[in-house]
């Protein structure tokens, strides 16, 4: 089945600093949506892009589907962007496989 | 607003007990999930929801089962918990296959 992996494992940053997830998958996604895990454990999804790049606010997603790896970049990185992210990605049907997180920490 | 809601967000129970989580969703989505979370191992599928009475076992079925009698409510059971069922545990709906996930805040279960 779908495998994802992620990286960095975790992350730290000065407040201001970019910072780039990577989101590397075993099988051809038709589904990769990112999320953020807050501190307090709640989940978000920030953007669903199976292939292509899409933008949202500080945020950029690029996802080669060939290649099967999506990368989000986070710009001027504040202090409320701790938390860990994770990706999840799907080859069709219901199902999606999430990786296990990068824990990102932004420090004033 | 479109909402998934979860209920308890925290629970205590003893070995043995019946468990019973509670999801809903205000989005006529036909497809609702239940996950757990654990250090370590991520988010784990448990059951699938394709719609009113029409439920699959996700990858880590065993020891849970599921009610879905209403679009809008998925529940959780767990017959006789068990120490190695604490967890936290998500719902989530989609409108079908294919489609952007929306998660619930959470239930943190504790089973002693």
């Amino acid at each position: 089945g779908q495998q994802v992996q992620q990286s960095p494992a975790s992350l730290v940053l000065q407040e201001g600093e970019n910072a780039e997830l990577q989101c590397n998958f075993s099988s051809t996604a038709t589904q990769l949506q990112w999320f953020y895990q807050s501190p307090g454990g709640s989940l978000v999804s920030l953007l669903s892009n199976p292939s292509g790049t899409k933008h949202t606010g500080r945020l950029t997603s690029t996802t080669v589907t060939k290649e099967r790896r999506s990368s989000l970049h986070i710009s001027s990185s504040q202090t409320t962007d701790s938390g860990t992210y994770l990706c999840a990605s799907g080859t069709g049907g219901y199902k999606v496989v999430f990786g296990s997180g990068t824990r990102l920490l932004v420090s004033p | 607003d479109m909402k998934v809601t979860q209920m308890p967000r925290y629970l205590i129970k003893r070995m043995g007990e019946n468990v019973l989580l509670e999801c809903g969703q205000d989005m006529s989505h036909e497809t609702m999930y239940w996950y757990r979370q654990d250090p370590g191992l991520g988010l784990q599928l448990i059951y699938i929801s394709y719609d009113v009475d029409s439920n699959s076992e996700g990858d880590i079925p065993k020891g849970y089962r599921v009610s879905r009698k209403k679009r809008e409510h998925f529940s959780l059971i767990l017959d006789s918990a068990k120490t190695n069922q604490t967890s936290v545990y998500f719902c989530a709906s989609s409108p079908g296959q294919k489609d952007e996930q929306y998660f619930g805040p959470g239930t943190r279960l504790t089973v002693l």
